[in-house]
């Protein structure tokens, strides 16, 4: 079984701190991706990256970026938080494109 | 860009009832239809997906039915069950990105 985990399941942080949120997975999965999900927005897509070092703008990348130095490893950064940034946030992996994503149960986040 | 639409926003059947949720997407290039299901406090699983050149899919008690020229696509649940209660998202993809409906929560009532 697919098995995507992110290191903290519940997180406070202050406004103006730098946020690290990490994520593993261990399929060897080419493909990952960082989403946030707020209630009646569905899930939103921030970065997403196709292998190592590679990253890609999502939907929404304004205030975050990502690093991917090893395969089954792909890091959110909020290099400044704001209160606006409080929310669920989600990982994903999967094979190669037009494949299933597998999900993390994710990490809230809340900024004071 | 592409986009999906999902009613209804929440739904409420009794035990052993139906449950039909559906979706409708703005590129006629997605070829990939994705359905999730998320519990409280965990991520979404996915449950089910049918691709453009299917119409219908069916596994156990639920099914997704395609319908490429009207761009819908919708989830069926039949004899549901308590713990098929939960928050169910739609996406639609042309090979790259996923995007995801807004969500419908479902409530099965014993």
């Amino acid at each position: 079984d697919v098995k995507v985990t992110q290191s903290s399941r519940y997180l406070v942080k202050r406004t103006g701190e730098k946020v690290f949120l990490e994520c593993v997975q261990d399929m060897d999965h080419e493909n990952m991706f960082w989403y946030r999900q707020d209630p009646g927005l569905g899930l939103r897509l921030i970065y997403f990256s196709y292998d190592v070092k590679m990253k890609e703008k999502g939907d929404i990348p304004e205030g975050y970026s990502v690093s991917r130095e090893k395969k089954e490893r792909f890091s959110l950064i909020l290099e400044s938080a704001s209160t606006n940034q409080t929310s669920m946030y989600l990982c994903a992996s999967r094979p190669f494109p037009n494949q299933p994503q597998h999900f993390g149960d994710g990490t809230r986040l809340s900024i004071l | 860009g592409e986009n999906v639409e999902q009613h209804p926003s929440t739904l409420s059947v009794q035990e052993g009832d139906s449950a039909v949720i559906k979706c409708t997407y703005s590129d006629s290039a997605s070829n990939y239809f994705p359905w999730y299901k998320q519990e409280l406090g965990k991520g979404p699983q996915l449950i089910i997906d049918i691709r453009s050149n299917v119409g219908e899919k069916k596994d156990q008690r639920i099914a997704v039915t395609l319908n490429k020229t009207a761009k819908h696509f919708s989830l069926h649940i039949t004899e549901t069950q308590p713990e098929d209660s939960a928050v169910y998202f739609c996406a639609a993809s042309t090979g790259d990105k996923l995007i995801f409906g807004t969500g419908t929560r479902l409530q099965v009532f014993p």
